[in-house]
């Protein structure tokens, strides 16, 4: 059974840019959570998506901001990258049970420089 | 104050030893305690669960949750050079699909 798929796994990326994150959550999941992680802070919550719609959302800027399809894969964006925004982004996915039956990928790496 | 505290360590044992791993939380609404190891490269494992208070054992894993303290605890017993990880404490409400992590403890186990 294939886990959760982030692409891609490292990236680097420049001030003021922007970038698409990807995640494919195990099949037959609907529920996809995205967590941003860093040294200084740890994980935080940035969003959670259930059957296409956001039902809920951490407290990051508007410049984060995330989709999901209706095949359960999901994307997140963040624009007008800041050198803060360097972290590992981590998607979890579950069946829609929420946070008992999480599994997480192995993160994209972004770097902004 | 943040919601929840865990002591980043490190933390470096001998093979063999019994393990402590401690958080404190600030936020009475949460029901839901887990337990999430993480290794280099990778992302964090669901290692145990525990809904409310009182203990569950899996294994050479125990974990502990004293609600009127605000404070649980993971223990691994016999430590193995592989439990060498970053483990992360996380916690939620019920209801919410939000859940709030510790910062993690690293934990080298040394042959």
């Amino acid at each position: 059974k294939a886990g959760v798929t982030q692409t891609p796994r490292y990236l680097i990326k420049t001030r003021g840019q922007q970038v698409t994150l990807s995640c494919s959550p195990i099949s037959g999941h609907r529920s996809v959570s995205w967590y941003q992680q860093t040294p200084g802070q740890g994980l935080q919550f940035l969003f959670e998506y259930f059957s296409e719609t956001q039902r809920n959302k951490g407290n990051f800027p508007g410049r984060f901001s995330g989709r999901q399809f209706s095949n359960s894969r999901s994307e997140m964006n963040v624009s007008t990258l800041e050198l803060g925004d360097s972290a590992l982004y981590l998607c979890a996915s579950s069946p829609g049970q929420g946070r008992l039956g999480y599994t997480f990928g192995s993160g994209t790496r972004l770097t902004v420089v | 104050q943040k919601e929840v505290e865990q002591d980043p360590g490190p933390l470096s044992v001998p093979e063999g030893a019994i393990v402590s791993l401690n958080c404190t939380y600030s936020n009475s609404a949460f029901q839901y305690f887990m337990w999430y190891r993480q290794y280099s490269r990778k992302g964090p494992e669901l290692l145990m669960y525990t809904y409310s208070s009182g203990n569950k054992e899996d294994g050479r894993f125990t974990a502990q949750v004293d609600k009127s303290s605000k404070y649980i605890s993971l223990f691994i017993r016999d430590s193995q050079p592989s439990d060498s990880a970053t483990y992360l404490c996380a916690m939620s409400a019920v209801g919410s699909e939000k859940l709030v992590f510790g910062k993690g403890m690293k934990l080298t186990v040394n042959p």
